[in-house]
This record gives structure tokens, C-alpha cells and sequence, in this order.
């Protein structure tokens, strides 16, 4: 089956520490996009991709970082930079082309504490 | 500037009865996409609907219809006969071609079924 791959579903991480998400897509999608939810809130856009070695800042990219070495992934690190990393993220990848949806995947949630 | 706007942060229905949820858009691009999801519980992302910006129908998908009126920019979800399971978080999104194919989402609205 296709699909997006997060893992893991839930990490926990003392504060000062780097940490890398993990997002993995079979979809053969161009595009991939990284978002933050806070609980109640919408999505913050934090990075995307539309093509391998290429990657934008969102709207909220402070104190992360991306790669995108393969078309299949998409890894994020928060860093200790961030001061406020506890938050639910998701991952997501799309056709290139405004007629196509995002696939999303199940998430990761970060306590940092 | 606020591309899209869900003005309402809850609302309630009765089960079976239908419920319309608003979203208004804001872009000054000729195509674009208009796209629905829900948010269950669990966190995950399900896409409920689509409609193109030169589309002349309202998008229909099952339960659910995208009432799309351009002049206004809004793209208002109704969902028919509603069920338990639809009680969610929703969001609306829009993605325009002329912004390196961003997607722009609202804020949501948690809808709750009353039995």
C-alpha cells in the first residue's frame, strides 16, 4: 500500500537536545511538507520541498532544519534552538499541481521536557 | 494577510441533521484548489473534497458538498445527515499555484454530533 510514514508516533526528549523526525513517502510525490500543531490550533507550515536538494522556510522555521537527499524523504530536526518544540507534527506529500490533494501522514508527538 | 478564514471554532448538530461549515479564501490567483480535511481524535488527516477554481460544479463526495461561490471566495462544507463519527476538528485549505505550491490552512472548526 501507498502511503507516508512517520515514526516514531511518540518521543520524548529532554530540553537542550537535538532531535530528528522521520518521514518516509511511496507515493513518488515531488512535493513534501512539514507541519506543527499545537493542541486546538491549526497547521503551521515549518518547511517544504518540491524537488530533491531543494527546500523552502514556512512560516514558521526557527530552530528547525530539513534535508532532502531522496524523493522518498523528508526528515526533520528540531533543534535546541526551538523554544517550544512539545507539539504535535505531521508530515505530508502531494502531486505538484494546485488540482492535488496532500496525503498526510499519522504524525509524530514531541514532549520535550 | 489571512489566506483562509473559518470563522466558526465549534459547532453542534443533531445526528442526522445537515451542517454547513464556512470557509472564505483569499488569493489573487486564477487557479487554485479548494480543499476540505477532517481531523478525528486519533490526529490523522483525512481529505474529505476538492474543487478547482474553473470548476462550474460543486464538488460532491458522498455525504459531503462543497458549496463554492467564487465572487464571494468562500467555499462553505456541507456534510448531510450527520453522523457520531463526524465529530472532528475540519479544516479547510487552499492551494495556489503562485506561491511555489503552498498550502494554506484555516484555523478549523470542531464540530460536534449530538445523539
Amino acid at each position: 500500500d501507498g502511503g507516508i510514514t512517520q515514526s516514531p508516533k511518540y518521543l520524548f526528549r529532554k530540553e537542550g537536545q537535538n532531535v530528528t523526525l522521520s518521514c518516509e513517502q511511496n507515493l513518488n510525490h515531488d512535493a513534501m511538507y512539514w507541519y506543527r500543531q499545537d493542541p486546538g490550533q491549526g497547521l503551521r507550515l515549518i518547511y517544504y520541498s518540491q524537488i530533491v536538494n531543494d527546500f523552502q522556510k514556512g512560516d514558521i522555521a526557527e530552530g528547525y532544519s530539513v534535508s532532502r537527499e531522496k524523493k522518498e524523504s523528508f526528515p526533520l530536526t528540531v533543534t535546541s534552538a526551538q523554544k517550544n518544540p512539545t507539539a504535535f507534527y505531521l508530515c505530508a506529500s502531494s502531486i505538484v499541481g494546485s488540482a492535488y490533494e496532500q496525503y498526510f501522514g499519522p504524525g509524530t508527538r514531541l514532549t520535550v521536557t | 494577510a489571512q489566506k483562509i478564514t473559518q470563522t466558526q471554532p465549534g459547532m453542534f448538530v443533531q445526528e442526522k441533521e445537515a451542517v454547513t461549515l464556512d470557509c472564505t479564501y483569499d488569493t489573487s490567483d486564477q487557479s487554485y484548489g479548494l480543499f476540505w480535511y477532517k481531523q478525528p481524535s486519533s490526529g490523522e488527516m483525512i481529505f474529505l473534497i476538492y474543487q478547482g477554481s474553473y470548476d462550474e460544479q460543486n464538488a460532491t463526495e458522498g455525504r459531503y458538498s462543497l458549496n463554492f461561490q467564487k465572487a464571494r471566495k468562500s467555499a462553505n462544507l456541507v456534510i448531510s445527515a450527520s453522523q457520531l463519527g463526524d465529530s472532528a476538528m475540519y479544516f479547510c485549505a487552499m492551494r495556489d499555484i503562485g506561491n511555489f505550491n503552498k498550502f494554506y490552512f484555516g484555523s478549523g472548526t470542531k464540530l460536534n454530533v449530538k445523539p
